[in-house]
């Protein structure tokens, strides 16, 4: 079965550190853009960040740029996001997604989500 | 503030026709293809449309789309009430390098 589960998420004090993971199986990993995505409680999608296939081009929202950081190890099948200098605003459930093959270089379609992890920044 | 812009509801009953727009821009839509995706209270996205028009297998039917311009089109028809969920729509966009979503449209089946 084709699946992504993240972990990691949990109640951290502003300024502070997490690292989410989200783990691959069902499907060769290395051969797959992936990118993070967040929701508010309560509020919609919105997108966080996106690796291609060998972390050799990344990129950010405006939002996050310059504290988080997306890396992939293929080896383990495993994306990651480390996310630093926390802020109440970034408390959002985080989802993983895989990008649809075929829509690389025409939109980037997410056609298998995780199930989420939960992160909470307050004091 | 979501760069592209849907309704934040609708609604119809069991069999009706319903449709959901999403406004963009020439960054976003204008220029690059559309995604849709349906969630489901308490669970995951799932994508139900992508390159503006096309299903993913196993999405029936029922869920069409249609770009024209900066504007974009979900439309649901012969409505269950299993479609009950919450609809975003995405582009990505060239100024922002990643892909913009639509602060998402609650589908209510009366």
């Amino acid at each position: 079965e084709v699946q992504l589960v993240e972990s990691g998420g949990g109640l951290v004090q502003p300024g502070g550190s997490l690292r989410l993971s989200c783990a691959a199986s069902g499907f060769t990993f290395g051969s797959y853009w992936m990118h993070w995505v967040r929701q508010a409680p309560g509020k919609g999608l919105v997108w966080v960040s996106r690796t291609n296939t060998d972390d050799s081009s990344t990129s950010y929202a405006d939002s996050v740029k310059g504290r988080f950081t997306i890396s992939r190890d293929n080896a383990k099948n495993t994306l990651y996001l480390q996310m630093n200098s926390l802020r109440a605003e970034d408390t959002a459930v985080y989802y993983c997604a895989r990008v649809l093959a075929i829509t690389v270089f025409s939109g980037q379609a997410f056609d298998i989500w995780g199930q989420g992890t939960m992160v909470t920044v307050s004091s | 503030q979501s760069v592209l812009t849907q309704p934040p509801s609708a609604s119809g009953t069991p069999g009706q026709s319903v449709t959901i727009s999403c406004s963009g821009s020439s960054s976003n839509i204008g220029t690059n293809n559309v995604n849709w995706c349906q969630q489901l209270p308490g669970t995951a996205p799932k994508l139900l449309i992508y390159n503006s028009n096309q299903r993913p297998s196993g999405v029936p039917d029922r869920f069409s789309a249609s770009k024209s311009g900066t504007s974009a089109s979900l439309t649901i028809s012969g409505l269950q009430s299993e479609d009950e969920a919450d609809y975003y729509c995405a582009a990505w966009d060239g100024s922002l390098n990643g892909p913009v979503f639509g602060g998402g449209t609650k589908l209510t089946v009366l």
